[in-house]
């Protein structure tokens, strides 16, 4: 069984800010990560995959890094329509599992 | 650009069976992967399993193997999720999504529908 965690659980922050979302596996899935962005109400969004390729479509100041284990989402210039929930998805491992989210909220 | 339309909210007895419908419209639908994804009210995402028409073969996460099946029709560009011995448990919002294959069994969902809502309650 694959486990995936994600820090923090919540983070509080303001427009303008740098935000920084970890994501950490159990195991290592080499770059078989995507992450996701869901708004209250809303389906799921994909906004990269392969641990740092962005979606087309997904704002720039959206970015990912890591391999192996240890993954990192960064919002490099926090907007007012990214507060939402953000999941990582580790692929490589069958089945496809998520992270338990976290939640970026208006400081 | 895919769209995919999924069938309206359920509210099913404990014990019985439900079945999500999920309507895809542009690009083609035998050349992707539908995977079905639930979240439960206020928790994470959870994959349940997935189909490539273009091959007809489905699989599924082994928690729900033996109690979901997940089928398409290529005619009508539509893939189907049933779910049985339905518990409150099983109560979330249940989704489709295009899914990506990178490899063999290596799934990651781009396209997603709106959602279904699925209540189990006696």
């Amino acid at each position: 069984v694959i486990w995936m965690t994600q820090s923090p659980s919540l983070l509080s922050a303001s427009t303008g800010d740098r935000v920084t979302i970890s994501c950490r596996v159990s195991q290592g899935v080499s770059s078989y990560l995507a992450w996701y962005q869901q708004k209250p109400g809303k389906a799921p969004e994909l906004l990269i995959y392969a641990a740092s390729t962005l979606q087309s479509g997904v704002p720039s100041r959206f970015s990912g890094s890591g391999s192996g284990t240890d993954f990192t989402l960064t919002i490099s210039f926090l907007q007012s329509e990214d507060f939402a929930i953000y999941y990582c998805q580790q692929y490589y491992l069958f089945p496809p599992t998520f992270g338990p989210g976290t939640k970026v909220d208006i400081k | 650009q895919v769209q995919l339309v999924q069938s309206g909210a359920e509210v099913k007895k404990p014990g019985s069976s439900v079945k999500v419908s999920c309507k895809a419209s542009g690009g083609t639908f035998s050349s992707y992967a539908i995977s079905w994804v639930r979240q439960a009210p206020g928790q994470g995402l959870e994959w349940m399993g997935g189909i490539i028409p273009m091959f007809g073969t489905s699989n599924y996460a082994q928690r729900f193997q033996g109690r979901v099946t997940i089928t398409a029709d290529e005619s009508t560009s539509t893939a189907y999720m049933e779910l049985s011995s339905l518990r409150s448990e099983d109560t979330a919002v249940y989704y489709c999504a295009e899914t990506i294959v990178a490899t063999d069994t290596r799934y990651y969902m781009d396209v997603w529908g709106k959602g279904t809502p699925v209540t189990v309650s006696s």
